[in-house]
């Protein structure tokens, strides 16, 4: 497995505004997942992007994979107070147990 | 309605003490995750499995001992060896057949 890093740590929004969060990884990857947790709370997949794809769009979320940078980013569109939480990326390659490595996440904070 | 159960929701143990939480799915999912996560912290992995009766050290075993008897249940004890114990505890599980995984509400451990 593998882990992606996510870039700002944190973000500070007005409501309505985008969010963007970003992350990186190192190897070569069969997808990439999106999930968001919500204070004390287990995570919720949001989103997968396969390494052939390079736009994803699931209602206000757009997913972009470049994978000769080996970068992905997340956009939230026209925010929402409820959209606040901490968000993860995880780089997924088959094999090697399957498992899913998650780095230390964005929290965003959208304000009302 | 399908989903994966941990608990308790809270557990409070005394130093010196074993406790294991429990982490119930009824997903029919093939693969079970305990992770580990600390304030302001990513996911760390403690075990997984990916069949009944089998079952894999992950980045952070030690202190930690799992069973995995039935398909559905993949409980985590935490032993007297786990030296900062106090932590949220998530459980996961994921399907053979697609990607994604789906997570517990999760376990918050404080030692006392």
């Amino acid at each position: 497995s593998q882990q992606g890093e996510e870039d700002p740590q944190a973000l500070s929004i007005q409501e309505g505004e985008n969010a963007t969060m970003n992350c990186s990884y190192k190897t070569s990857i069969n997808n990439l997942q999106w999930y968001r947790q919500n204070s004390g709370r287990g995570l919720v997949h949001l989103i997968l992007i396969r390494s052939n794809e390079r736009e994803k769009h699931s209602g206000r979320l757009r997913v972009t994979l470049d994978t000769s940078k080996k970068s992905s980013s997340l956009l939230i569109t026209a925010s929402r107070a409820a959209d606040t939480a901490s968000y993860f990326c995880a780089p997924f390659v088959v094999g090697a147990g399957n498992m899913l490595t998650f780095g230390g996440g964005t929290r965003l904070m959208v304000k009302p | 309605d399908g989903g994966i159960t941990q608990s308790p929701k809270y557990l409070f143990r005394k130093e010196g003490q074993n406790v294991t939480l429990s982490c119930e799915q009824n997903l029919n999912h093939d693969a079970m995750y305990w992770y580990r996560q600390d304030p302001g912290q990513g996911l760390r992995l403690i075990y997984y499995s990916q069949i009944v009766n089998d079952f894999q050290k992950g980045d952070i075993a030690e202190g930690y001992s799992v069973s995995r008897e039935k398909k559905e249940s993949f409980p985590l004890t935490v032993t007297s060896a786990q030296k900062n114990p106090t932590a949220f505890y998530l459980c996961a599980s994921s399907p053979r057949d697609r990607y994604g995984y789906t997570f517990g509400s999760g376990t918050r451990l404080t030692v006392v």
